[in-house]
């Protein structure tokens, strides 16, 4: 079946410090991929997704990049804010899973950037 | 605004009581999903309603009964609460279910606290 594995946290940086949150993923064929953030007491927001192999999607500064060949996703950021702070979750569908199955993520990272 | 929105936000109730949260979103979307979120921050996906018809149901103990009275709304309804229904429930939705290009859009959440 589908799984997404991600690191796990907290991950701890100082203000303008560099971002990987890896995450890698299991599913056959060709799956979408999507990053969502939770910010403290909200619900899921998504931050950015792509939809086939070698597609980045960005937003907000955050970047990620589909690599079929390894099987990953991972989320990076050039320079971490406070407003950073947050948990971040990997998430896949599959085209094939329409009418079945719904999104599934990983367990979520907590990022804490400090000042 | 067009959004999801799930109330109530905060539910503290004692052992053995019956509760429901409620759940609309004005996107038109076609699909809406329950998800649970534990302590861990971890998401599992409960139910998806696809126009008014279940698709999805995970292995959920059948004191939890959703109802979907049209398309743009799924209730919750929770009988006899148990200390480990504690956690925090989303609603989300999309343009339909497995939606592969597309994401979800959340709720706020709803904690609830049984006690």
């Amino acid at each position: 079946g589908n799984s997404v594995t991600q690191m796990e946290g907290p991950v701890t940086l100082s203000e303008e410090a560099f971002l990987t949150i890896n995450c890698t993923y299991t599913a056959t064929g060709y799956p979408s991929l999507f990053w969502y953030v939770q910010y403290p007491g909200e619900g899921l927001q998504l931050l950015l997704k792509a939809t086939k192999a070698d597609d980045k999607g960005s937003n907000k500064g955050f970047e990620a990049t589909y690599r079929k060949e390894t099987t990953s996703f991972h989320l990076e950021k050039g320079s971490v804010q406070v407003s950073d702070s947050a948990v971040y979750f990997c998430a896949l569908s599959r085209l094939q899973d329409t009418g079945r199955r719904a999104l599934t993520f990983g367990s979520g990272t907590r990022l804490q950037v400090q000042p | 605004d067009t959004a999801v929105s799930q109330t109530p936000k905060y539910l503290v109730t004692q052992m053995g009581n019956d509760k429901s949260i409620k759940c609309e979103q004005n996107l038109g979307h076609d699909t809406m999903y329950w998800y649970k979120q534990d302590s861990k921050k971890f998401l599992k996906i409960m139910f998806s309603y696809n126009n008014k018809e279940l698709i999805i149901n995970e292995t959920v103990p059948n004191r939890f009964s959703p109802k979907s009275p049209d398309k743009a709304h799924l209730n919750l309804h929770i009988n006899s609460l148990e200390l480990g229904d504690s956690a925090v429930y989303f609603c989300a939705s999309s343009p339909r279910i497995g939606s592969a290009n597309y994401g979800y859009t959340f709720g706020s959440g709803t904690r609830l606290t049984v006690v």
